[in-house]
């Protein structure tokens, strides 16, 4: 079954003010991904954390991660225009071969 | 070092014609592998490769699609007598030998058949 679930599925906030998104997975993970898709474009990848970690920062990004409710978030932190994509969580499900990617998050940022 | 590569950006392709996608990993990458993704979805998996033999093609559909990777020359994805339902985004990603856990992901290819 699909791993990865991303909450909401559309989020649209005003400049400035920060971003939450959520994702729910179902195995046990080596590693958990976000990456950022712009419309139309590829993926970037923005921060990886691991299995024994349970929070991490990049910039303005913050990820947590819990394993014992299978769940991670995505915090950006004083938004921006250029924030505006889709994000996507992604799971290794222990194989390390293939990612679970979700649906994902479409975040808008008003200016 | 320049990223992955994948060509054409943009293919159109009528009904039963065949589709040929490349990739080229990052220089010194051993790992190829190639997503889907269909219009507001996420990217799901098709196969895994490594020089000349495919490791997991779990993804892949039983007809009508194959991949290889040469010992030289590019990741191809082939895709004969292409149907409507085959319009989607096509994505190879790469990673260095040894380290599966970081794919990076090239622009991909928008596929649509008419």
């Amino acid at each position: 079954s699909q791993q990865g679930e991303e909450d909401p599925q559309a989020l649209s906030i005003q400049e400035g003010e920060n971003a939450t998104m959520n994702c729910s997975y179902k195995t046990s993970i080596n590693n958990l991904q976000w990456y950022r898709q712009n419309s139309g474009r590829g993926l970037v990848h923005l921060i990886l954390i691991r299995s024994n970690e349970r929070e991490k920062h990049s910039g303005r990004l913050r990820v947590t991660l819990d394993t014992s409710k299978k769940s991670s978030s995505l915090l950006i932190t004083a938004s921006r225009a250029a924030d505006t994509a889709s994000y996507f969580c992604a799971t290794d499900a222990g194989t390390g071969n293939q990612f679970y990617f979700g649906t994902g998050t479409s975040l808008t940022v008003i200016p | 070092n320049a990223g992955v590569m994948q060509n054409p950006r943009h293919l159109v392709r009528r009904r039963g014609q065949e589709a040929r996608l490349r990739c080229s990993p990052m220089k010194g990458h051993s790992h190829v592998y190639w997503y889907r993704q269909l219009p507001e979805e996420g990217l799901k998996f098709m196969v895994y490769l490594q020089k000349e033999n495919i490791i997991d093609e779990s993804g892949m559909p039983k007809e009508r699609f194959s991949a290889e990777f040469p010992k030289e020359g590019p990741s191809i994805l082939r895709i004969q007598q292409v149907v409507r339902g085959d319009s989607a985004a096509y994505f190879c990603a790469s990673s260095p030998p040894g380290v599966p856990t970081r794919q990076y992901f090239g622009p991909g290819t928008r596929l649509t058949v008419t």
